[in-house]
This record gives structure tokens, C-alpha cells and sequence, in this order.
């Protein structure tokens, strides 16, 4: 049974870098029938892709977040991590990772989620 | 940029009635790259419908998705008390991955 577990911490003050990480039990982050994902929703939004890392270690960024983000794989650990750097108030938000299928070159929707953890940006 | 734009916002309606919820794309979702996802307060989005059309695993046969191109719509038959949630659609197909603004189901 797949399990995601995002850790990191609940405050971060204005202008600092922001630091997630996402325990991967019950599935190997190396494999390369799945993709991982990073989601954020804001209180009372939408959901906001963040970025997208696959088995090779590939990613690919939300265009609005790119000059800001990165994500990578740890294999030694089987975890992803997200770092967000010069973050504002607007950042505030509940922090997901995910899995996808992929397959033949294909993506597929996220279908395992992780709980979620809420990140605050203030001072 | 593919926008999503979901509707109705809210829809009020009382167990065992039917729910019609629409999603419109900007442009057309490239191979029906097209989900859906209920979410209740205080918890992660859960998978329904992959694909525009195929029920996730253990999704109930009361949840269907359907359309093709810019135009999807799910349908939930009969209203159970567990489906009063917000439903959101998300495209996958193309990069940047976008969601849909989200229609709520509450109970009327």
C-alpha cells in the first residue's frame, strides 16, 4: 500500500526559502512506471500545480513558479523534496505531493496523495 | 496555458437527486487527458475519474465521467451523503498542469 508523507515546517517568514520533503513508503520513487508531483492549494482556492519530477529525474515547472522552484528526488532516502526560494504571503498554502502513472511516455492523473501540510508565510 | 473553467459554483440538491457538473477547457485536452477529483474539508483530493471516462479503483458505478475535446462533464446518478464535497476537474495532458476552479455539492 502506497503511502506520502510531506515534512517540513509549518512557518516560514518572508523572502526565506521554503523546504518540503515527501516520504515515499510502498513504492520504489525509481521506478519508471510512476511520476511525483508537487500541488499547492491556498486557503479557500483552486489547486495549483507546482512542478513535476519523473523517474529519470526530469521535471517540469508551472511557468509562474519556475524562476522559484525546484524539485528532486533523493533515491537514497526514496523522497522528493521541493524548494521554493524568496517566498511571500501569497505562498501560504496546503502543500500536497502525489503520484501518477506514467506509461508509454504517458502521463496519467495523480491518483495517491499525500495528506497535505500547511505552510504559513509571515513574519 | 490550458484554463479549466468549472460550473455551476455551488449546487444545492438533496440525496438521491442527480448532479450534473460541467467542465470547460480553454483548448482541447490533448488524448482526453482529463480527471476528476473529490475533496472534502480538511483532506487531500481523491481520484474518481481518469481519462475523461474510467472510474478510479473502488469509485462507485453511481460516478460517471463523459465528453471529449473542450467540453467534459461529470455525473453522479443518485446523490449518496458521502458526495457532498467540492469536485474539481484537472487536465494532465499538456504542461502546465491546470485545475479547475471547482464546483461545490451541498445539500439543499
Amino acid at each position: 500500500h502506497l503511502q506520502l508523507q510531506e515534512s517540513g515546517p509549518g512557518l516560514v517568514k518572508p523572502s526565506e526559502t521554503l523546504s518540503l520533503t515527501c516520504a515515499v513508503s510502498g513504492a520504489s520513487i525509481s521506478n519508471s512506471n510512476y511520476y511525483w508531483g508537487w500541488i499547492r492549494q491556498p486557503p479557500g482556492k483552486r489547486l495549483e500545480w507546482i512542478g513535476s519530477v519523473f523517474y529519470s529525474g526530469t521535471t517540469q515547472y508551472s511557468p509562474s513558479l519556475e524562476s522559484r522552484v525546484s524539485i528532486s528526488l533523493d533515491r537514497s532516502k526514496n523522497q522528493l523534496s521541493l524548494r521554493m526560494t524568496s517566498v511571500t504571503a501569497a505562498d501560504t498554502a496546503v502543500y500536497y505531493c502525489a503520484k501518477g502513472p506514467f506509461f508509454l511516455e504517458l502521463r496519467f492523473a495523480f491518483d495517491d496523495w499525500g495528506q497535505g501540510i500547511l505552510v504559513a508565510v509571515s513574519s | 496555458e490550458i484554463v479549466l473553467t468549472q460550473s455551476p459554483g455551488t449546487l444545492s440538491l438533496s440525496p438521491g437527486q442527480r448532479a450534473t457538473l460541467s467542465c470547460r477547457a480553454s483548448h482541447i485536452v490533448t488524448s482526453n487527458s482529463l480527471a476528476w477529483y473529490q475533496q472534502k474539508p480538511g483532506q487531500a483530493p481523491s481520484l474518481i475519474i481518469n481519462a475523461a471516462s474510467s472510474r478510479a479503483t473502488g469509485i462507485p458505478d453511481r460516478f460517471s465521467g463523459s465528453g471529449s475535446g473542450t467540453d467534459f462533464t461529470l455525473t453522479i446518478s443518485r446523490l449518496e451523503p458521502e458526495d457532498f464535497a467540492v469536485y474539481y476537474c484537472h487536465q494532465y495532458g499538456s504542461s502546465p498542469l491546470t485545475f479547475g476552479g471547482g464546483t461545490k455539492v451541498e445539500i439543499k
